[in-house]
């Protein structure tokens, strides 16, 4: 056990709608990154938070958008969902030593 | 750019054998940070690693080794006498060096089978 939590495990909805992905990081870890990992694109870092304020930017999508509130708690918002964005998202986190500690992830499945 | 290539894309072994993955890397930066991830059939991702660019030290854990060159940017990782525990899925990852802004740049993997 990592000590990184997400919610849901999985989640399965229709095109066009919008998801909200949970993740609440270790004890003390500021940090919190997130990833998509799906069959043809491996796995892709999405954007990183660091305290409250993004960080780093990486393969996100403008459907996309994130948010690390002052509990450090992030959530992860997909909007205007397509086949595509099935996939499983990681969330992970570190403290300043840079070791990142992964979530079990949550698979999306976009019908 | 910065790019990570793992060649493998699978591997297979019969338990006991030794075994290396290779791990090729591109960057224009002269400081950053190279990581190892183990993904079992579970899917979680289990962090194994993490090397600066000043330390080319090798490192040994248990029966893993990552032996790092500069010289050929290569972070390759032994697994000696392979289990068949060591089945998964293994990526090779380099980011950023500050600790607080990192962009993540992951290989595509290298699946590994150790057959009994």
């Amino acid at each position: 056990d990592s000590g990184v939590t997400q919610t849901p495990k999985h989640l399965i909805t229709a095109t066009g709608q919008r998801v909200t992905l949970r993740c609440s990081p270790r004890s003390g870890d500021l940090s919190v990154y997130w990833y998509q990992q799906s069959l043809d694109q491996g796995l892709q870092f999405l954007i990183q938070y660091y305290n409250g304020e993004e960080r780093a930017k990486g393969n996100i999508l403008e459907r996309f958008s994130a948010q690390q509130f002052p509990d450090l708690h992030s959530e992860l918002n997909l909007s205007s969902l397509e086949l595509g964005d099935s996939a499983l998202y990681f969330c992970a986190s570190s403290a300043d030593t840079g070791e990142q500690f992964f979530g079990p992830g949550t698979r999306l499945t976009v019908l | 750019a910065q790019k990570v290539t793992q060649a493998q894309t699978e591997i297979s072994v019969v338990e006991k054998e030794d075994v290396t993955l290779d791990c090729v890397y591109e960057t224009r930066d002269t400081t950053y940070y190279l990581f190892w991830y183990k993904q079992p059939p579970s899917g979680e991702l289990v962090f194994l690693i993490r090397r600066n660019s000043f330390d080319e030290q090798n490192e040994i854990s248990g029966r893993y080794s990552w032996n790092f060159q500069k010289s050929t940017s290569s972070f390759n990782f032994t697994i000696t006498a392979s289990q068949v525990v060591d089945s998964a899925v293994y990526f090779c990852a380099l980011s950023d060096f500050s600790n607080t802004g990192n962009q993540f740049y992951f290989g595509t993997g290298t699946s590994l089978t150790v057959i009994p």
